[in-house]
């Protein structure tokens, strides 16, 4: 399977605290983009970034890429519940397993 | 605000029945993606269109999925006869031309929870 891997699984924080979450894939790439999915819902595009980037920022959003180690990672910076969703990487037309975000209040 | 849209938005189906599902990209996007997505898992393309042609199909099960977009518009995703593990959501996503997940985003519809019993 060509699908990636993310990690952590899930993870659970306090409101306020930053929450970092890592994909790894496995091919070569143009771009690699990231999507949050509220529970049963449809996905939403959260930010793109180019294989010539190394990190792009959006709001609260920070995304970095390592074409050399085919990694990337999502940085949420102080969360909010409503950042409560799972958040997926995904490349080409291929989505990773995705990391399950549980903001507390 | 332009959105894709799918319907139903749930269906319970029994097994060996024959299951269809709906979607409208938004106007003007040439490419319709299916996917398929288990509960806890990542989607999973199904298939990919480009104005009515197929463009990937590879991870379709075509003895019993079938996918159609005659007029380069809306789509149906059919499946006969279902079976338990098809039980999922089932999402659609539409991008602009030369656009996806090549160079831009997609936008993807609310789905279709299908639960085959």
């Amino acid at each position: 399977s060509q699908q990636g891997e993310e990690d952590p699984q899930a993870l659970s924080i306090q409101e306020g605290e930053n929450a970092t979450m890592n994909c790894s894939y496995k091919t070569s790439i143009n771009n690699l983009q990231w999507y949050r999915q509220n529970s049963g819902r449809g996905l939403v595009h959260l930010i793109l970034i180019r294989s010539n980037e190394r990190e792009k920022h959006s709001g609260r959003l920070r995304v970095t890429l390592d074409t050399s180690k085919k990694s990337s990672s999502l940085l949420i910076t102080a969360s909010r519940a409503a950042d409560t969703a799972s958040y997926f990487c995904a490349y080409k037309y291929i989505f990773g397993t995705g990391t399950r975000l549980k903001v507390l209040a | 605000e332009a959105e894709v849209a799918q319907s139903p938005r749930y269906k319970i189906t029994e097994k060996s029945q024959a299951v269809a599902f709906w979607c409208d990209p938004i106007s003007g996007h040439a490419t319709l993606y299916w996917y398929r997505q288990i509960l806890g898992q990542g989607p999973e393309l199904l298939v990919q269109f480009q104005d009515e042609s197929v463009v990937d199909d590879s991870q379709l099960p075509k003895d019993r999925f079938s996918a159609e977009r005659l007029k380069g518009v809306d789509s149906t995703l059919k499946i006969q006869p279902a079976e338990l593990g098809d039980s999922a959501m089932y999402l659609c996503a539409s991008s602009l031309p030369g656009g996806g997940f090549m160079n831009t985003e997609a936008f993807f519809g609310q789905g279709t929870r299908l639960t085959v019993v």
